[in-house]
């Protein structure tokens, strides 16, 4: 079935701790998408990728960083957590864009506590 | 720079009685909003897109331009509406295209 998936759904892990978020999708989906949100809060862009070998970084500035090698795969890394980095984290994929039709299909999120 | 602001974080509606969850936007071009709502330990999902001039589950949203507007509004909420609500912004920014959310609105329908 074409779906988003994410990997680990929840995460507790020590200052200084490398971690690596999983996003994959089945949906055929050219463009992905990470995005930060706090409790309660909006959803900020953190990165974003048109395709394979392209990344962009997004509207809030993070400290992690991804790599799209595959279509269908697009991790996000921290490479030392730190309690500023306790959040949720949604990975989300769409088509290429067409007139008024961007439609983002979200996956269902990574919770992240660092101690 | 595009924005999109939902004064409203908290709304709490009676079952039964008229919803408008307030949307504003601030852009310079030609705008396409969307709703996305994600209900209870589910996904964010896409609720309607104003190009489509669609009803989802009962919601309508228009497009004010004059007013750069694009509340949500049903006119007789039912439980299962209870969920948190938000507005998104795409521009075609060819080569730089996103969406911008609004910070969100939990709807409680008080039975």
């Amino acid at each position: 079935e074409a779906d988003i998936y994410q990997t680990p759904r929840y995460l507790v892990i020590g200052t200084g701790k490398k971690i690596t978020l999983e996003c994959s999708q089945t949906m055929g989906h050219d463009k992905m998408y990470w995005y930060q949100q706090d409790p309660g809060m909006e959803l900020h862009l953190i990165h974003y990728s048109y395709g394979v070998n392209s990344t962009e970084k997004g509207d809030l500035s993070s400290e992690s960083t991804v790599s799209r090698i595959r279509t269908e795969h697009f991790p996000l890394t921290l490479e030392s957590a730190r309690p500023s980095h306790t959040s949720q984290y949604l990975c989300a994929s769409s088509t290429l864009w067409q007139l008024g039709q961007e439609t983002q299909y979200f996956g269902p999120g990574t919770r992240l506590l660092v101690l | 720079a595009q924005r999109v602001t939902q004064p409203e974080k908290l709304l709490s509606v009676f079952k039964g009685a008229p919803v408008e969850l307030k949307c504003n936007y601030s852009y310079s071009g030609s705008p396409e909003l969307f709703w996305y709502v994600q209900y209870s330990r589910q996904r964010l999902q896409l609720l309607l897109r104003h190009i489509s001039r669609e009803s989802i589950k009962g919601f309508t949203a228009d497009l004010n331009k004059g007013e750069t507007s694009f509340h949500l509004k049903k006119p007789f909420a039912q439980e299962e509406d209870s969920a948190m609500y938000y507005c998104a912004l795409h521009w075609p920014n060819f080569g730089n295209e996103k969406l911008t959310f609004g910070t969100g609105t939990r709807l409680t329908i008080i039975p």
